[in-house]
C-alpha cells in the first residue's frame, strides 16, 4: 500500500520560503510515476502546484511557476516543495500525491497524503 | 489555460435519491477527466478517471460520462457516506498541467 506523508513548518513568515517534504512508503519513487503537490486554502477548492518525474523533470502551475521549486531525493524516497516569497494568500493545506495514468486517458492523483496546514503570518 | 466549472455549487439530495453533478471545460480535454470526493478534514479520494473508469474500491453507484467539454458524475442512490464535496480535474497533454473545478457540495435535503 502506497502511503505519503507531508512534513514541514506549520507557520511561515511573509516574504520567506515555505518548505515541505513528502515521504513515500510502500513504493520506490525511483521506479516511476509522477509525484506532485496540491494545495487548498481554508474553505476553498483545490489548486495544482506542480509535479516531478522520478527522473527529475518538473512541471509547474503557470500561476506559481516563478516561485515554485519541486525536487526529488530517490535515496530518501521523498520529494520536496519550496515556495518562495510567501504571502497570506499562500495559507493552505498542502497535499502531496502520486500521479497515475500512463495506461488511461489523462493523468490523475491516485494516492494522497493526509495534508499539512501551513499558515503564513508574522 | 483551461478553466473548469462545476454546477450546481450545492446539490441537496435525500438519501436513496440520484445525484447528477456537472463539470464543464473551457476547451476540449478529450477524455482526460477525473472526479474526486472530499469529506471534511480529509484528503480528496479518487473516484473516477479517464471520464468513466471507477478507481479501485469505488462502488458501482458512482458513474462518470461525457467527453470533450461536458462531463457528468452520477451517484445512483445516495448513501449517508456520499455527502461530501466533489471535484472534477482535467489533465492537459501539453504543457502537462492539471486544473481542478471549484467543486460541488452534496448535502442532505
Amino acid at each position: 500500500q502506497v502511503q505519503l506523508q507531508e512534513s514541514g513548518p506549520g507557520l511561515v513568515k511573509p516574504s520567506e520560503t515555505l518548505s515541505l517534504t513528502c515521504a513515500v512508503s510502500g513504493y520506490s519513487i525511483s521506479s516511476g510515476y509522477l509525484w506532485g503537490w496540491i494545495r487548498q486554502p481554508p474553505g476553498k477548492g483545490l489548486e495544482w502546484i506542480g509535479n516531478i518525474y522520478h527522473g527529475g523533470t518538473t512541471y509547474y502551475n503557470p500561476s506559481l511557476k516563478s516561485r515554485v521549486t519541486i525536487s526529488i531525493d530517490t535515496s530518501k524516497n521523498q520529494f520536496s516543495l519550496k515556495l518562495s516569497s510567501v504571502t497570506a494568500a499562500d495559507t493552505a493545506v498542502y497535499y502531496c500525491g502520486r500521479v497515475s495514468g500512463a495506461n488511461s486517458p489523462g493523468y490523475y492523483f491516485d494516492y494522497w497524503g493526509q495534508g499539512t496546514l501551513v499558515t503564513v503570518s508574522s | 489555460e483551461i478553466v473548469m466549472t462545476q454546477s450546481p455549487a450545492t446539490l441537496s439530495v435525500s438519501p436513496g435519491e440520484r445525484a447528477t453533478l456537472s463539470c464543464r471545460a473551457s476547451q476540449s480535454v478529450s477524455s482526460n477527466l477525473a472526479w474526486y470526493q472530499q469529506k471534511p478534514g480529509q484528503a480528496p479520494r479518487l473516484l473516477i478517471y479517464g471520464t468513466s473508469t471507477r478507481a479501485t474500491g469505488i462502488p458501482a453507484r458512482f458513474s462518470g460520462s461525457g467527453s470533450g467539454t461536458e462531463f457528468t458524475l452520477t451517484i445512483s442512490s445516495l448513501q449517508s457516506g456520499d455527502f461530501a464535496v466533489y471535484y472534477c480535474q482535467q489533465y492537459n497533454n501539453w504543457p502537462p498541467t492539471f486544473t481542478f473545478g471549484p467543486g460541488t457540495k452534496v448535502d442532505i435535503k
